[in-house]
């Protein structure tokens, strides 16, 4: 059955610097998405992604954040310049038709 | 705006026994979808069941249930017989509109423990 890939499973990094969490979503999948759950908390809606460009984003999602489909398999998410706060696990998602979320990968800024 | 809300933080179950968590929704639009999901303790998100406000029937995969209640703008999760291996965090979640490409918001969840 096809599935949502993501790497790394976790990534600790060092406040400020800069991290690329990556996401094979499904491969006939059109829409793509990034949310965001800080631990004990509630999933967080981020970005969504169709047709090569973002087509909603949150208020969580600033300058910081970038997304980015650069072939065509992979979809990224960029945070340019950590901070303590973004420690979280990230779930990337696509969607067919129902969304899929991959397995998260865990944040961890120190 | 759209809001979901969980009001069970926690709930402690006897195996075997049927479950309802508990979820309303707030909402002025007609098309929505309502979702549940499943997270265990190793954090990946799991689909279990959909409802979309159209539909007449309740819906059912396997053992869960959704007692939809659109009036009450209630969508509960029903486990029949659980397990053991049902411990984990629920989300109630939702979309609007109807679309299937759109984001989804959480609720907070609600931490099920089965007790053996």
């Amino acid at each position: 059955e096809p599935e949502v890939t993501q790497t790394p499973s976790h990534q600790v990094t060092q406040m400020g610097q800069e991290v690329i969490l990556r996401c094979v979503p499904i491969s006939n999948h059109l829409y793509f998405y990034w949310y965001r759950q800080i631990l004990g908390q509630k999933v967080e809606f981020l970005v969504s992604f169709y047709n090569n460009e973002i087509s909603e984003k949150s208020e969580i999602f600033d300058d910081q954040f970038s997304v980015e489909r650069p072939d065509g398999s992979n979809f990224t998410l960029k945070i340019r310049s950590t901070k303590l706060e973004d420690s979280a696990m990230y779930f990337c998602a696509s969607s067919g038709g129902e969304q899929y979320f991959g397995p998260g990968t865990r944040l961890t800024v120190t | 705006a759209q809001k979901i809300t969980q009001t069970q933080p926690g709930m402690f179950v006897q195996e075997k026994e049927a479950v309802t968590l508990d979820c309303t929704y707030d909402t002025s639009d007609q098309s929505y979808g309502l979702f549940w999901y499943k997270q265990p303790s190793s954090g990946e998100m799991i689909f279990l069941i959909y409802q979309g406000s159209y539909d007449e029937q309740n819906a059912t995969e396997g053992r869960y249930s959704l007692n939809f209640q659109k009036a009450r703008k209630s969508a509960n999760l029903v486990i029949s017989a659980s397990q053991l291996g049902d411990s984990a965090m629920y989300f109630c979640a939702m979309r609007w509109p109807m679309n299937r490409d759109d984001k989804i918001i959480f609720g907070k969840g609600t931490r099920l423990h089965i007790l053996p």
